[in-house]
């Protein structure tokens, strides 16, 4: 089955201790991105990945960093999380070749740092 | 820079009401055009999309849009509203951007339907 799978589904945490939210996509695109979600704010995309070892800043990248070593994984990591982050977290990919090729999500993960 | 505008944050229809949530977006050159559903404590799935032909385009569950080039717009109807189209929709504009696609997001409306 074709889907983006991301881990874990929640997890809370402390401020300042290291996490890491993995995604894996089985789907062989090439595009992947994060975004989060807060009330009244929409989703914003935190970075994304053009290919392997091609990521850019989203539009509210600070804090946060990723990586794309493989095609089908990027991971978001958190060096050291603020009680800001606290959000719901998804993970997408696509083709990212064509303007028509839709996202596919993730199931979310939700953040809390107390 | 792109924006994606969505008036309605929160509807509320009974039954059988129709439908009509509005978007627009500020960009203008090419574009292509989403609605996306997310289903209380799901993740986004794809409703409909626009990228050529027919400006009416039909998706699932009876849900349709409307590019209307001319007003910048991609509004989301359904004539007839069920319980279970209780959910949060999302616009999207994607326009090529170095080669890929640079995806906004409107901001979402959130649609409770009552028995």
């Amino acid at each position: 089955e074709a889907q983006v799978t991301q881990n874990p589904r929640y997890l809370i945490t402390v401020t300042g201790k290291k996490l890491t939210v993995t995604c894996s996509q089985n789907m062989n695109h090439e595009y992947m991105s994060w975004y989060r979600q807060d009330p009244g704010l929409g989703l914003r995309q935190i970075y994304y990945s053009m290919n392997v070892e091609v990521t850019d800043k989203g539009d509210v990248p600070e804090g946060y960093k990723v990586s794309r070593k493989e095609k089908r994984n990027f991971p978001l990591i958190l060096e050291s999380p603020s009680p800001n982050q606290t959000s719901l977290y998804f993970c997408a990919s696509s083709t990212g070749q064509k303007n028509n090729s839709p996202l596919h999500f993730g199931n979310g993960t939700r953040l809390t740092v107390t | 820079a792109q924006s994606v505008s969505q008036h309605n944050h929160h509807v509320i229809l009974s039954e059988a009401a129709s439908l009509e949530l509005g978007c627009n977006y500020s960009y203008g050159g090419t574009v292509n055009l989403f609605w996306y559903v997310q289903y209380p404590g799901q993740h986004l799935q794809l409703l409909l999309k626009y990228f050529s032909g027919d400006p009416l385009v039909k998706g699932i569950k009876g849900f349709e849009a409307e590019f209307i080039k001319s007003k910048f717009s991609f509004n989301l109807r359904k004539p007839s509203v069920q319980w279970s189209d209780t959910a949060e929709y999302f616009c999207a504009v994607t326009r090529n951007s170095g080669g890929y696609q640079k995806v906004t997001f409107g901001i979402g409306t959130k649609l409770q339907v009552i028995p």
